[in-house]
C-alpha cells in the first residue's frame, strides 16, 4: 500500500552525487515527504523530510517539484558508507502514526 | 540527546517457545513508541504503537502482543512463536508533538 514509487536499484561512483528519485503522484496537501535509509542489518536512519520547499541538511538535499508529485534525494558526494536501501515515504502531519514503507531503492556506491 | 536501545540483538528460538523483546528510550519523556517487523527483502510493517503507559494499539492481527509498563519502555511478546514470526524487529520513537520517527538497532529473530 505504499504511496511512493522508487527504482529498485541504482549505482553511483564514489565521490559523485547520487540522485535518488521518488514519485508520489497522489500526495495530499498536508503530506510530508520523508527519506530514510537502511544500511544492511541496521535500523533505518532518518535523513531528511520536506513539505513544499527544498530542504538541505548535513546529510543530503531534498528537491521537491512544484506540483509535489515527485522528489529527488541528493547525496552530494557519495561515499562507500552511503551504500544502503533508501526509502521515500509520504506521511500526513499531526497525529497520523503510520509510515507506509515500500521496498526502497538499493543504492550501491562503487569505488 | 536521545538514544534508543533494543535487546537482544539476535535471537534464535524454537517454534512454540515464548518471546520477549525489549526497547527503551533515553533522553525524552512521553514518547510515542512503535514496533515494526521487517521480513527478509521486504519493507517495514507496523505492528503496534503506543502513545502512553498502558496504551497499545495493534495494527495487524497476530500472535504477538505489546506492553508499555513504563514511560520509556516498550516490550514485544509472544506466548508461542511461529515460523512466520522470524524477521527483523525494530522499535522506534517519536517525540510527543514531533513528526519524525527514530529507529533502534533492531533485533533479528530466527524461529526454527
Amino acid at each position: 500500500d505504499a504511496k511512493t514509487t522508487q527504482p529498485t536499484s541504482m549505482d553511483c561512483a564514489e565521490g559523485r552525487a547520487a540522485n535518488l528519485p521518488c514519485n508520489h503522484s497522489t500526495i495530499s496537501g498536508n503530506e510530508y515527504v520523508y527519506w530514510y535509509r537502511q544500511i544492511h542489518s541496521q535500523g533505518p536512519q532518518y535523513i531528511i523530510h520536506g513539505l513544499k520547499n527544498n530542504e538541505t541538511n548535513e546529510m543530503a538535499s531534498l528537491i521537491i517539484t512544484e506540483d509535489r508529485k515527485s522528489s529527488t534525494l541528493i547525496l552530494p558526494h557519495a561515499t562507500l558508507r552511503d551504500t544502503a536501501v533508501y526509502y521515500c515515504i509520504v506521511k500526513s502531519a499531526g497525529n497520523n502514526r503510520k509510515l507506509i514503507w515500500g521496498l526502497g531503492t538499493s543504492l550501491a556506491v562503487n569505488p | 540527546s536521545q538514544t534508543i536501545h533494543q535487546w537482544p540483538a539476535t535471537l534464535v528460538q524454537p517454534v512454540g517457545s515464548p518471546l520477549s523483546l525489549e526497547c527503551t528510550v533515553e533522553g525524552t519523556s512521553n514518547p510515542n513508541l512503535y514496533w515494526y517487523r521487517q521480513a527478509a527483502g521486504r519493507g517495514l510493517q507496523l505492528l503496534f504503537y503506543s502513545v502512553g503507559i498502558g496504551q497499545i494499539s495493534s495494527e495487524v492481527p497476530q500472535n504477538l502482543s505489546a506492553s508499555r509498563p513504563q514511560d520509556r519502555q516498550f516490550i514485544l511478546s509472544s506466548k508461542k512463536l511461529l515460523l512466520s514470526d522470524s524477521g527483523f524487529y525494530l522499535c522506534a520513537w517519536r517525540a510527543s508533538g514531533g513528526e519524525t520517527q527514530y529507529f533502534g538497532p533492531g533485533t533479528r529473530l530466527l524461529v526454527l
